[in-house]
């Protein structure tokens, strides 16, 4: 099965709004973990990355803890605005350079 | 910055005709993968490779092959398309053997009729 679950989706707030998008994995050790983002019409983008727990990866207002009590990597931001719509992914290092990505949280904002 | 590009944007193919998917990089990247990306399924890996004329089956290979001849350039292969293969399919790189970065391409929707 998936070892990377995160929240379904769509999720819909309004602008200035405070974002939070759950993800956890499972895994065995510490694997680095990822939060790529796909805007519309566009491939996925890095968005942050966090390689060790307790780590705090950030980029562009959005922030998630590596935190390995609850193997838990959740999104958060402030303040959105419309330009962060898009579809967010949860990801983690596999093995051998490989990736494995959640299913993805679709997010709307609106003006 | 690096750069992964895709052939096509969109891509409308008949019931077995086969199709070329092709991607390149310009990173000198040692890796090279391609995704298919369904909703409700997120990405699930094909193939990748690790370097030249080297890959390996990714999660979902059957009706897919691949070649890599150039080191830049990876193609993923569909010898006789089916509409269960429309798709939007997505080409990432990274750059060695354990690392874990991927870069990707704006991705191909192939639409099978």
């Amino acid at each position: 099965g998936n070892s990377v679950t995160q929240m379904e989706g769509p999720v819909t707030l309004s602008e200035e709004a405070f974002l939070t998008i759950n993800c956890t994995y499972t895994a065995t050790g510490y694997p680095s973990l990822f939060w790529y983002v796909q805007y519309p019409g566009e491939g996925l983008q890095l968005l942050l990355k966090a390689t060790k727990a307790d780590d705090k990866g950030s980029n562009k207002g959005f922030e998630a803890t590596y935190r390995k009590e609850t193997t838990s990597f959740h999104l958060e931001k402030g303040s959105v605005q419309v330009s962060d719509s898009a579809v967010y992914f949860c990801a983690r290092y596999s093995s051998a350079s490989k990736i494995i990505f959640g299913s993805g949280t679709r997010l709307s904002i609106r003006p | 910055d690096v750069k992964v590009t895709q052939s096509s944007r969109y891509l409308v193919k008949r019931t077995g005709e086969k199709v070329f998917l092709e991607c390149v990089q310009d990173m000198d990247h040692e890796n090279m993968f391609w995704y298919r990306q369904d909703p409700g399924l997120g990405l699930r890996l094909i193939y990748f490779s690790y370097d030249v004329k080297m890959k390996e089956k990714g999660d979902i290979p059957e009706g897919y092959s691949v070649s890599r001849e150039k080191k830049e350039r990876f193609s993923l292969i569909l010898e006789s398309a089916s509409t269960n293969q429309t798709s939007m399919y997505l080409c990432a790189s990274s750059s060695g053997l354990g690392t874990d970065t991927q870069y990707f391409g704006p991705g191909t929707r192939l639409t099978v009729l």
